[in-house]
């Protein structure tokens, strides 16, 4: 087993451009989750998908969209990119709802000149 | 919504020694309260958990526990060793917003 993986591990974007992360789970997971950590900020949520079908905001979706292509995969998009989104991006998964262990990817680190 | 304050941000020991670390949290509805450890440049890791129904759990050289009372719960770690140089994140869960929130880290460091 994999667990989480995410793509790429490391990008390089000007302003405006647009990007989407990747990230899949092999552990038949329901949930999965995209974070973001910034240095003191600890991991702030973006959005998540409870299950198959569904995604909802978290603390700080603006400037992001995600999709939840099947139960495996969980993308997100940023459609304009902006310096302020610089940061390292986490993609998590866990069982069923969020009191379960989460299972973290290793991470896509971005950075938005 | 649930907010999560977590402290020292830094703590420094030396080995052998005890290191504590304390985190409260706002809303007395939550009932899953999860530590992870963070190596530099690597994922979080989940080191151990607790749920409302238990005030203690331990786990060899790691420890959490939880008064509802007061909204805290705090990570003991015992004879701390330089690989135990991370930082740490604690987290607590709503049950009906389906999702953690994060405590802003402590950055321990064990010098040899």
């Amino acid at each position: 087993n994999a667990g989480v993986t995410q793509t790429p591990k490391f990008q390089v974007l000007k302003t405006g451009q647009s990007m989407t992360l990747q990230c899949a789970q092999d552990m038949n997971h329901n949930s999965m989750y995209w974070y973001r950590q910034d240095p003191g900020m600890g991991l702030r949520l973006i959005y998540y998908s409870a299950s198959e079908g569904t995604t909802d905001k978290g603390e700080v979706p603006n400037g992001y969209n995600v999709s939840r292509l099947n139960k495996r995969e969980f993308s997100l998009r940023l459609e304009s990119a902006a310096p302020s989104q610089t940061s390292v991006y986490f993609c998590a998964s866990s069982i069923g709802q969020a009191q379960e262990t989460q299972y973290f990817g290793p991470g896509t680190r971005l950075l938005v000149l | 919504g649930e907010n999560v304050e977590q402290h020292p941000s830094t703590l420094s020991v030396q080995e052998g020694d005890s290191a504590v670390i304390k985190c409260t949290y706002s809303d007395s509805a939550s009932n899953y309260f999860p530590w992870y450890k963070q190596e530099l440049g690597k994922r979080p890791q989940l080191i151990i958990d607790i749920r409302s129904n238990v005030g203690e759990k331990k786990d060899q050289r790691i420890a959490v526990t939880l008064n509802k009372t007061a909204k805290h719960f705090s990570l003991h770690i015992t004879e701390t060793q330089p690989e135990d140089s991370a930082v740490y994140f604690c987290a607590a869960f709503r049950p009906g917003f389906q999702k953690l929130v994060f405590g802003t880290g402590t950055r321990l460091l064990v010098s040899p």
